[in-house]
């Protein structure tokens, strides 16, 4: 069974720094691109970064582009997301999600998500 | 990586259909068909419903269909029943390792 587990949200001042991880189990993880997607309170979804399976590809959307980070370990099952100079608009409750394979685009599974608060 | 564009909401009655769309530009949309969408329960993470503009993965009913023309993508949702109450996201691929979500739409069932 896949299984996308989230951590390492909570509250945090503006301009301050924290980091997403996602533990991955139940398939083959360096298999897949993987992908942060995130929703902000009451509001849609949106995409926000990808990587490639080898890490050699990576993607942000603008508004994190240069404030954010993705990585993986494959050793570690682990997919990360490093958030630095944090603002309020960032706060979101932040999925994990798998690209599924074969070529395709589009997202099979997702984790439960964990929430980051900005606010001073 | 501007978000497509959803109507906000729609309503239709137990058994009838519903259709919603999708609009986005020749960057996203109508340049690619990897169109996909996903339905959210409140409190729950997003579902794959469809992909690849029309595809349904196993274990979606077939009440749920996709198409696309030009710029925009449509999902319809036939005989409607109680429990397709919810959000509902167009995504599409908008290039390398990049995506673009719709604003989304609230399906409420009467």
């Amino acid at each position: 069974e896949v299984q996308l587990v989230e951590s390492g949200g909570g509250l945090v001042q503006p301009g301050r720094s924290l980091r997403l991880s996602c533990a991955a189990s139940g398939f083959t993880f360096d298999d897949y691109a993987m992908h942060w997607v995130r929703q902000a309170p009451g509001k849609g979804l949106e995409w926000v970064s990808g990587i490639s399976w080898n890490s050699g590809v990576m993607a942000y959307v603008d508004s994190v582009k240069g404030r954010f980070t993705i990585s993986r370990d494959n050793a570690k099952n682990s997919l990360y997301l490093q958030m630095n100079s944090l603002r309020v608009e960032d706060t979101a409750l932040y999925y994990c999600a798998k690209r599924v394979g074969g070529g395709g685009y589009y997202f099979d599974y997702w984790g439960q998500g964990t929430l980051v608060t900005v606010s001073s | 990586q501007s978000a497509l564009t959803q109507p906000r909401s729609v309503s239709g009655s137990p058994g009838q259909s519903v259709t919603i769309s999708c609009t986005g530009t020749s960057s996203d949309v109508s340049g690619y068909n990897y169109v996909s969408w996903y339905q959210q329960h409140p409190g729950k993470a997003p579902k794959l419903i469809i992909y690849d503009v029309s595809k349904r993965p196993s274990g979606v009913p077939d009440r749920f269909s996709g198409s696309k023309s030009g710029n925009t993508a449509s999902l319809t949702i036939s005989g409607l029943q109680a429990e397709d109450e919810a959000d509902y996201y167009c995504c599409s691929n908008a290039g390398r390792y990049t995506y673009v979500f719709g604003g989304g739409t609230k399906l409420t069932v009467l």
